[in-house]
């Protein structure tokens, strides 16, 4: 199966930061790639999907890159309510979908 | 608006089964394929299953092939996942999510999700 690794697992950054974490393909995926915000006690949420589609209602401070094994999510200016777990997700290997091991992004 | 609502979710001992069901509201379910999603306790996530949208197609991760089995209900919207053999390891909070795209015939990305319905295998 196609394993991602994201990086970093946390960070800490300040309301209006610029942030970005990384999710590496042990193997090539085009761009079959998207990424999901997840608040504690809550569902994820996508927020891009083909490595660079913006979904529907997320705000265009969230933007994605890449293709191939290196994928970017970045987040232009950090507010409030981005502080949250983000997970990469694959499935270029339909026969096993898998997800990064996530990355904290809290309060500095 | 898109709702997606399991059930079914409890403490069982190792070794026995439960069966967890997802009613689904807001769109034309017969046209979606649709995923089971675990996550343990403080853990990340993980895909259980994916089921297309006629279902005559399903999908399993490893872990639980041969023991777990998806399966849909389009006349009542519902979508399934019957667990047997469990084990300590799949105490998980379950979420069903809906695939993006419309007649997916192979699992893609996850738009909906519910609010997670959570098991708990345990003597």
């Amino acid at each position: 199966a196609i394993q991602l690794t994201q990086s970093p697992s946390s960070l800490s950054a300040s309301v209006g930061d610029r942030v970005t974490i990384t999710c590496r393909a042990s193997q090539g995926i085009s761009s079959a790639l998207a990424w999901y915000q997840q608040k504690p006690g809550k569902a994820p949420k996508l927020l891009i999907y083909d490595a660079s589609s913006l979904e529907s209602g997320v705000p265009s401070r969230f933007s994605g890159s890449g293709s191939g094994t290196d994928f970017t999510l970045t987040i232009s200016s950090l507010q409030p309510e981005d502080f949250a777990t983000y997970y990469c997700q694959q499935f270029n290997s339909y026969s096993a979908l898998t997800f990064g091991g996530g990355t904290k992004v809290e309060i500095k | 608006q898109v709702q997606l609502v399991e059930s079914g979710g409890g403490v069982v001992q190792p070794g026995g089964s439960l069966r967890l069901s997802c009613a689904a509201s807001g769109f034309t379910f017969s046209s979606y394929g649709m995923h089971w999603v675990r996550q343990a306790p403080g853990k990340g996530l993980e895909w259980v299953a994916f089921i297309r949208y006629d279902g005559s197609n399903k999908y399993y991760a490893d872990s639980v092939k041969g023991r777990f089995t998806i399966s849909r209900d389009n006349s009542k919207n519902t979508l399934y996942l019957q667990m047997n053999s469990l084990r300590a390891e799949d105490t998980a909070v379950y979420y069903c999510a809906k695939d993006l795209s419309v007649g997916a015939t192979t699992p893609e990305y996850f738009d909906y999700w519910g609010q997670g319905t959570l098991v708990t295998v345990s003597s």
